[in-house]
């Protein structure tokens, strides 16, 4: 079935620094791929997508970019802020109908001042 | 923010006790699922909804049954509960496609 390997955490960086979050995926056809966001206390927010190979995501400087060859989608940003603190969670979903999300175990990040 | 209501917030309950959690939409979307959050296991599928009446199991389905009798509310409720299903659980919503939204999420400690 469909699964998802995401990079595991915690990860703590320094303001500024470059942000890169490995996600790689196991799945039949051609999925969707997603990055949600978890700010502390809330619900999950969509951050980016892409539908298909080769598609690029982005969405408040962050980036991701679909690759069927290596089956991957992982999560970069040039330089990150305070306000990143967050936990990270990859997904894919099927595009055959069965509308259901596939999970990463997520990945808590820090950034310090 | 995509018009989601998880109730309760937050609630403590005993060991063998019903319980049940309401999402409730103002989105008229088509489809409902419930999701807990465990750490180190990210997001679990519990049931979901294609219609009302129509529901159908995720992966972490035991112990757990859902109702949806109106397109705006979808139940899950918790028959006999057990200290495993201590977690957080999600509510999410989508028109279709494998995009979701998600509401705040119901902390649920059983004690």
């Amino acid at each position: 079935g469909d699964s998802v390997t995401q990079m595991e955490g915690p990860v703590t960086l320094s303001e500024e620094a470059f942000l890169t979050i490995n996600c790689t995926y196991t799945a039949t056809g051609y999925p969707s791929l997603f990055w949600y966001v978890q700010y502390p206390g809330e619900g999950l927010q969509l951050l980016l997508k892409a539908t298909k190979a080769d598609d690029k995501g982005s969405n408040k400087g962050f980036e991701a970019t679909y690759r069927k060859e290596t089956t991957s989608f992982h999560l970069e940003k040039g330089s990150v802020q305070v306000s990143d603190s967050a936990v990270y969670f990859c997904a894919l979903g099927s595009n055959f109908g069965n509308e259901k999300l596939t999970f990463g175990t997520g990945t808590r990040l820090t950034i310090i001042p | 923010d995509a018009g989601i209501t998880q109730s309760p917030r937050h609630k403590v309950t005993e060991t063998g006790t019903p319980v049940t959690l309401r999402c409730h939409q103002t989105e008229n979307h088509r489809y409902m699922y419930w999701y807990r959050q465990d750490p180190g296991h990210g997001l679990r599928l519990i049931h979901y909804s294609y219609g009302v009446k129509d529901t159908d199991k995720g992966e972490v389905s035991d112990g757990y049954s859902v109702s949806r009798s109106k397109t705006e509310d979808f139940l899950l409720t918790l028959e006999s509960a057990t200290s495993s299903q201590t977690s957080v659980y999600f509510c999410a919503i989508s028109p279709g496609g494998p995009e979701a939204f998600f509401g705040q999420g119901t902390r649920l400690t059983v004690v």
